[in-house]
């Protein structure tokens, strides 16, 4: 079956670097995402990642893959005030997206 | 380009009314899915149109339909509604497939409908 786990709150300080970690169950998916969402929008594609890595780098997001765990993390470095989200975890298969319940993030100046 | 768009953004209607949900892809696109949020379900795929065709449908009672245009643009439908489907609708499309491509299954949401049921 399909399930995607995320812990639901991360409070942080500004500037310190934020970790959120996912867990997936599907071990045939081959794509992973990270999405961000403020309030009353919609969901922003932050970065995404192939099953055949194990680490992504985009300026300040580094997505980490560990696929035998079936773990997902996205770090995001100098965390910023502008950073307050929510963020998804999601696996995607045939035009079908599973998301995990998603993890608040709240960065205090 | 411009994004997915959804409207209207906003909607309010009553109990037992019936309700159509618009979503305009990214121009190109061909895939579009559907998804329900809500802050007791979180977000939930209700179906994926390509090539005017549903090709993959999630566990939603009957009320719940859509359809997809020659244009790739795509409705939702939703009969009968209950106070229970008050939720944010997102719609979101996907590039074509391309061999060799590293994209195709990216989904790019639009903003959604907010919808609620009195």
């Amino acid at each position: 079956g399909e399930d995607v786990e995320q812990s639901l709150f991360l409070s942080v300080r500004e500037g310190d670097s934020s970790v959120i970690n996912c867990t997936y169950t599907d071990s045939s998916s081959t794509y992973l995402y990270w999405y961000k969402q403020e309030p009353g929008a919609g969901l922003q594609l932050l970065t995404y990642i192939f099953s055949n890595m194990d680490m992504k780098q985009d300026q300040r997001l580094t997505v980490l893959l560990n696929k035998k765990d079936k773990h997902l993390s996205l770090r995001i470095a100098d965390t910023q005030t502008g950073d307050s989200a929510i963020y998804f975890c999601a696996e995607t298969r045939a035009g079908k997206s599973t998301f995990g319940d998603g993890t608040t993030l709240t960065v205090k100046p | 380009k411009a994004g997915v768009t959804q409207t209207p953004r906003y909607l309010i209607k009553t109990r037992g009314q019936q309700v159509t949900l618009s979503c305009s892809p990214i121009s190109g696109h061909r895939s579009v899915s559907w998804y329900q949020q809500t802050p007791g379900q979180g977000l939930q795929f209700l179906f994926e149109y390509f090539s005017e065709t549903q090709r993959n449908k999630g566990n939603f009672p009957g009320r719940f339909s859509g359809r997809q245009f020659s244009n790739s643009r795509s409705e939702m439908n939703v009969s009968t509604l209950e106070l229970g489907d008050s939720a944010l609708y997102l719609c979101a499309s996907s590039p074509p497939p391309n061999p060799g491509s590293t994209t195709k299954n990216i989904q790019y949401f639009g903003a959604g409908t907010r919808l609620s049921v009195l």
